[in-house]
């Protein structure tokens, strides 16, 4: 059974780095499948960030690109995320999850329990 | 980038009632699109893909419908545990798989 879950800071002061990461177990990264980021802030819906495939090949939000970046280390079996510059609009619950390839496009099917994150100084 | 609408935001229904949600696309998407169900302080987890393909061990009163711009998530038989948020999310014009702001089916 696939599992993902996320691990790092709960506390980011405005303008530093947010860095987390995902740990996968029951599979191996390096079989396939991309792996993304997503997050819901406080009340609101969900906002897809980005994904990484095991070779490193990365795809991001536009609306989010310049401030994203994601890796992956597969002797550890986990990817990571940093978003760098955070304000207060980057608290939010981040997930990771494991993205199932359709018809051009990804959807979710695994989904860590998420974690929560709050910028404030 | 594809904005997708979902209506209604919220949805009271009673247990055993028949629930229908919608979701639109501001363009076509074909039938690359997935709906997940939330519960209160739990992660979302995957319902139907491919507009109407049911992800493992989803229950039979689970279905989807639609294609192009106009989908549709229909609960036959509302059971205690379906009182959740339920989102869509377009994945044909990917990168970014966009998502619905979501559909809350309360307890009337």
């Amino acid at each position: 059974q696939v599992q993902v879950q996320e691990s790092g800071p709960g506390l980011v002061k405005p303008s530093e780095t947010l860095s987390l990461t995902c740990t996968v177990s029951g599979y191996s990264i390096s079989s396939g499948y991309y792996w993304g980021w997503i997050r819901q802030p406080p009340g609101y819906g969900l906002e897809w960030l980005g994904s990484i495939y095991y070779s490193g090949n990365t795809y991001y939000n536009p609306s989010l690109k310049s401030r994203v970046t994601l890796s992956v280390d597969t002797s550890k079996n986990q990817f990571s995320l940093k978003l760098s510059s955070v304000t207060a609009a980057d608290t939010a619950v981040y997930y990771c999850a494991r993205e199932a390839y359709s018809s051009g496009g990804y959807y979710m099917d695994v989904w860590g329990k998420g974690t929560t994150v709050t910028v404030s100084s | 980038e594809i904005v997708m609408t979902q209506s209604p935001a919220t949805l009271s229904m009673s247990p055993g009632e028949r629930a229908t949600l919608s979701c639109r696309a501001s363009q076509s998407v074909s039938s690359n699109l997935a709906w997940y169900q939330q519960k209160p302080g739990q992660a979302p987890g995957l319902l139907i893909y491919g507009a109407s393909t049911r992800a493992t061990g989803i229950p039979a009163r689970f279905s989807g419908s639609g294609s192009g711009t106009e989908f549709t998530l229909t609960i036959s038989s509302l059971q205690s545990e379906d009182f959740a948020v339920y989102y869509c999310q377009q994945y044909n014009n990917w990168p970014p798989g966009t998502f619905g702001q979501g559909t809350k089916v309360e307890i009337k």
